[in-house]
């Protein structure tokens, strides 16, 4: 168990829907990462948020968003969803003090699947 | 923009072989250097990491890797492997100035290892 908690565990929802992907840090990190893994694209970099505020996107799609509150936990929602957004978005967490690199935990993962 | 190559992508090994996995990745500066582990319907798992000094790291369960800087790889391996590693292997790096605090992790696609009894 990393820490890390990611609810729901599966998401089953149609085309052109809305839906919303929670995540809770470990106790103490302040920064929250969303990365999404699926088969033809493998493992990849959609967001990062550090205490509140976005602080580098990667390959995120418009129709993606997300927010991290003030207690720190993250949301990622999706919007208009198409088949080809099946995949399992995972988040991790890391303290990212200035200067250093700290070690990012993983989260269960939440397996999306768009029908 | 930073990338990384795994080479293996679908590893058949028995139990006691030894095991070798290849990484590649593509910058030219201060590099972070990450192995994790997929385990079957588990999260990702940190198995080793690089980050300065000794090239040759240590990680959990028995294994280790090797950075070349020259060759910019950081390869993985393992003497002898056991049913239970069984598993997806994902090399991954973290590139650029630390003062940023971007720190998000660019993977490889990954290696499933299957280890027959």
């Amino acid at each position: 168990d990393s820490g890390v908690t990611q609810t729901p565990k599966h998401l089953i929802t149609a085309t052109g829907q809305r839906v919303t992907l929670r995540c809770s840090p470990r106790s103490g990190d302040l920064s929250v990462y969303w990365y999404q893994q699926s088969l033809d694209q493998g493992l990849q970099f959609l967001i990062q948020y550090y205490n509140g505020e976005e602080r580098a996107k990667g390959n995120i799609l418009e129709r993606f968003s997300a927010q991290q509150f003030p207690d720190l936990h993250s949301e990622l929602n999706l919007s208009s969803l198409e088949l080809g957004d099946s995949a399992l978005y995972f988040c991790a967490s890391s303290v990212d003090f200035a200067g250093g690199y700290n070690e990012q935990f993983f989260g269960p993962g939440t397996r999306l699947t768009v029908l | 923009a930073q990338s990384v190559s795994q080479h293996n992508h679908h590893v058949i090994l028995s139990e006691a072989a030894s095991l070798e996995l290849g990484c590649n990745y593509s910058y030219g500066g201060t590099v972070n250097l990450f192995w994790y582990v997929q385990y079957p319907g588990q999260h990702l798992q940190l198995l080793l990491k690089y980050f300065s000094g000794d090239p040759l790291v240590k990680g959990i369960k028995g294994f280790e890797a090797e950075f070349i800087k020259s060759k910019f790889s950081f390869n993985l391996r393992k003497p002898s492997v056991q049913w239970s590693d069984t598993a997806e292997y994902f090399c991954a790096v973290n590139a650029g100035p630390m003062d940023t605090g971007r720190r998000a992790l660019t993977f490889g696609s990954g290696t499933r290892l299957q280890v027959q009894p």
